[in-house]
């Protein structure tokens, strides 16, 4: 079935510094979404990016999708410590009535 | 608006008993799923419900099963609960288009213990 590379597992940063988490499928995608979980609470949409080499911006956050449509980037500038928490990229299942299927996250730490 | 309401907030069970969870979608919103976040890991899809029919499924043994009601609502039956079922139950909703580029909404999640 289906599955997403999501690297790296866990990144530690002083605050200020930048962060980059990187989703990589096999396959090529329709659609790749990027959601945000803080520590104990639950995920939260950020963005969903559809076309080759698309890049969108959300404040300090750009969120680009490889001009293939396997691979994409979420990168942080200047992070801070409200960033704190585990960024999942989410891609649809093989097959009919496509499942949202996650990457196994990665976990920022922002250490002020 | 409301979002997704998820019901129990923790549950403690022992081994061998059944679950059941209970989740409300956002109003509007057709589409039900399930997910399992075992401690410190990634989001596990289980089940996928629209329009009271199961949609698709994920790698989970038959025991895990749930159900849509006409209201939308939906209920995650585990029964025979074993240790390894400990873990943060997610239930998400959206607006079902069925062509995977649905965003997910998701509740805050029912904590399951399997003492």
């Amino acid at each position: 079935g289906q599955q997403v590379m999501q690297i790296p597992q866990y990144q530690h940063v002083q605050e200020g510094e930048d962060f980059t988490t990187y989703c990589n499928s096999s396959t090529t995608l329709s659609n790749i979404q990027w959601y945000k979980q803080r520590p104990g609470g639950h995920p939260v949409f950020l963005i969903q990016l559809v076309k080759s080499g698309e890049v969108k911006k959300q404040k300090r956050l750009t969120f680009q999708f490889g001009e293939a449509k396997k691979n994409s980037s979420l990168h942080i500038t200047a992070t801070q410590t409200t960033d704190v928490g585990t960024y999942f990229c989410a891609v649809p299942g093989a097959g009919g009535y496509n499942k949202l299927i996650f990457g196994a996250g990665t976990r920022l730490a922002v250490h002020p | 608006e409301a979002g997704v309401t998820q019901s129990p907030t923790h549950l403690i069970k022992t081994r061998g008993q059944q679950a059941t969870l209970r989740c409300s979608p956002i109003s509007g919103h057709t589409s039900v799923y399930w997910y399992q976040q075992a401690l410190g890991l990634g989001l596990q899809f289980l089940l996928w419900y629209d329009e009271g029919e199961e949609r698709n499924r994920g790698n989970f043994p038959p025991r895990f099963s749930g159900r849509q009601f006409p209201n939308y609502s939906s209920e995650l039956n585990v029964n025979a609960l074993e240790l390894e079922d400990s873990a943060l139950y997610l239930c998400a909703s959206s607006l079902a288009t069925g062509h995977g580029g649905e965003k997910l909404f998701f509740g805050s999640g029912t904590q399951l213990s399997v003492l």
